[in-house]
């Protein structure tokens, strides 16, 4: 399953809503799609899991939904440590492709 | 505290091989999937591999199968990645995690560089 990331890159500013999109070739059963955070140098962390389910500590301003092949990770006020980059996982079929990532950057 | 901690990363020729160790405390990796994700440099997550609580189960993207072998040790509570027939795209830092699908915890990874 090819899984695509729009867009490649978000400028916005801190308090604003960001919105990133993941798109997968196929439908992905049982809504088996992750998103997940890296910061430079860091090793990625789970922020969403089952396409909408929170990891545990990780704030209500991340929001994930989205069902079948199209889904949307919501961060519904920036804050100055949410901009780092984000990408999709789908693990609904092995293996267990990535999308390319999505940035958010300071505008 | 959950750790995860790589190893044995390092400079290697075209076509040699490595092993990479991911040593894990706080935790017994007997109850849990782990699995392999790389990263080459600038570039994004690549899920590489992962394997059972037993080891009864492996499973591996196309572009490793037949050069890299996932294993465990759980009486070391260790996870293994033997590589061979390495290649300049192999080139990336390896990361082991928790969980056969979703990584749950990270390491901090282990840089593997394939050059002459």
């Amino acid at each position: 399953i090819v899984v695509t990331q729009s867009p490649g890159t978000l400028s916005l500013s801190p308090g604003e809503r960001a919105t990133l999109s993941c798109r997968a070739s196929q439908t992905v059963s049982s809504n088996y799609l992750a998103w997940y955070q890296q910061k430079p140098g860091q090793a990625p962390r789970v922020l969403i899991y089952g396409a909408s389910s929170r990891a545990t500590g990780i704030p209500d301003r991340f929001s994930g939904s989205g069902s079948g092949t199209d889904f949307t990770l919501t961060i519904s006020r920036l804050e100055p440590e949410d901009f780092a980059v984000y990408y999709c996982q789908q693990y609904g079929r092995s293996p267990h492709t990535f999308g390319q990532g999505t940035k958010v950057e300071i505008k | 505290e959950v750790q995860l901690v790589e190893s044995g990363g390092g400079l290697v020729q075209p076509g040699g091989s490595l092993r990479i160790s991911c040593a894990a405390s706080g935790f017994s990796i007997s109850n849990y999937w782990m699995m392999w994700v790389r990263q080459a440099p600038g570039k994004g997550l690549e899920w590489v591999a992962n394997i059972k609580e037993d080891g009864s189960e492996k499973y591996y993207v196309d572009s490793v199968k037949g050069r890299f072998t996932i294993s465990r040790d759980n009486a070391k509570n260790t996870l293994y990645l033997q590589m061979n027939s390495l290649t300049a795209e192999d080139t990336a830092v390896y990361y082991c995690a928790t969980g056969g699908a979703v990584g749950n915890d990270w390491g901090q990874g282990t840089l593997v560089t394939v050059s002459s």
